[in-house]
């Protein structure tokens, strides 16, 4: 089965920065990727699809790029409710399975 | 616009079956547009996929789990469930129910999970 590995683990930045998540799989997946965030005691809410569509409502700080094994959550300008973990999911078949998560902190 | 709600035991005792439904509303189950799954969080940890279903008849199973998960559907009510078997301390979880579209399987929207406790 493919397994999906995100980096960092976690991160802490200051408001306004430029922030990265990495999201590798074992091995290809085309561009058939989502990325969620989940905000502390609250369900995952979907980001972004086909590894670089914005979903519906989410603001345009947020962007996905990458295709086949690698792939990048990145928030231009980080703001305080962005604090939240992320995590990627794969969809090309079965298992669908997510990244370990990254917990974003704010320094 | 679609609602999903999880509904079951809150605590279940050590060996014994876990079962939970997701009752689906403003949509119909046997939309031939859909998936529907299960995904579970253990406190404080990550999102682990359970298992997938379609139209009744076709499911995927975590493999991990898949010895122990069984996936249904109930057209008439409306509702897909869940059951676990032999459960550990280790099931203990949120377990999140979950649309998915027909190509596009990401999970999209979510119920609002329940937390199920693996205790004596």
């Amino acid at each position: 089965d493919i397994q999906m590995t995100q980096s960092p683990s976690s991160l802490s930045a200051s408001v306004g920065d430029r922030v990265t998540i990495t999201c590798r799989a074992s091995q290809g997946i085309s561009n058939y990727l989502a990325w969620f965030q989940q905000k502390p005691g609250k369900v995952p809410k979907l980001l972004i699809y086909a590894a670089s569509t914005l979903h519906s409502g989410v603001p345009s700080r947020f962007s996905g790029s990458g295709s086949g094994t690698e792939f990048t959550l990145t928030i231009s300008s980080l703001r305080p409710e962005d604090v939240a973990t992320y995590y990627c999911q794969k969809y090309d078949s079965a298992p669908y399975t997510f990244g370990q998560g990254t917990k974003l902190e704010i320094k | 616009q679609l609602q999903l709600q999880e509904s079951g035991p809150g605590l279940v005792k050590p060996s014994e079956t876990l079962s939970l439904t997701c009752t689906v509303s403003n949509d119909s189950i046997s939309s031939k547009n859909y998936y529907w799954g299960w995904i579970r969080q253990p406190p404080g940890k990550g999102l682990e996929w359970i298992g997938t279903v379609y139209q009744s008849w076709h499911t995927y199973y975590n493999p991990s789990l898949e010895s122990r998960v069984t996936i249904s559907v109930d057209t008439s009510k409306n509702q897909f469930s869940l059951k676990l078997t032999s459960v550990t301390a280790a099931d203990t979880a949120v377990y999140f129910c979950a649309r998915q579209g027909y190509y596009e399987r990401w999970f999209d929207p979510w119920g609002q999970g329940t937390l199920v406790t693996v205790s004596s």
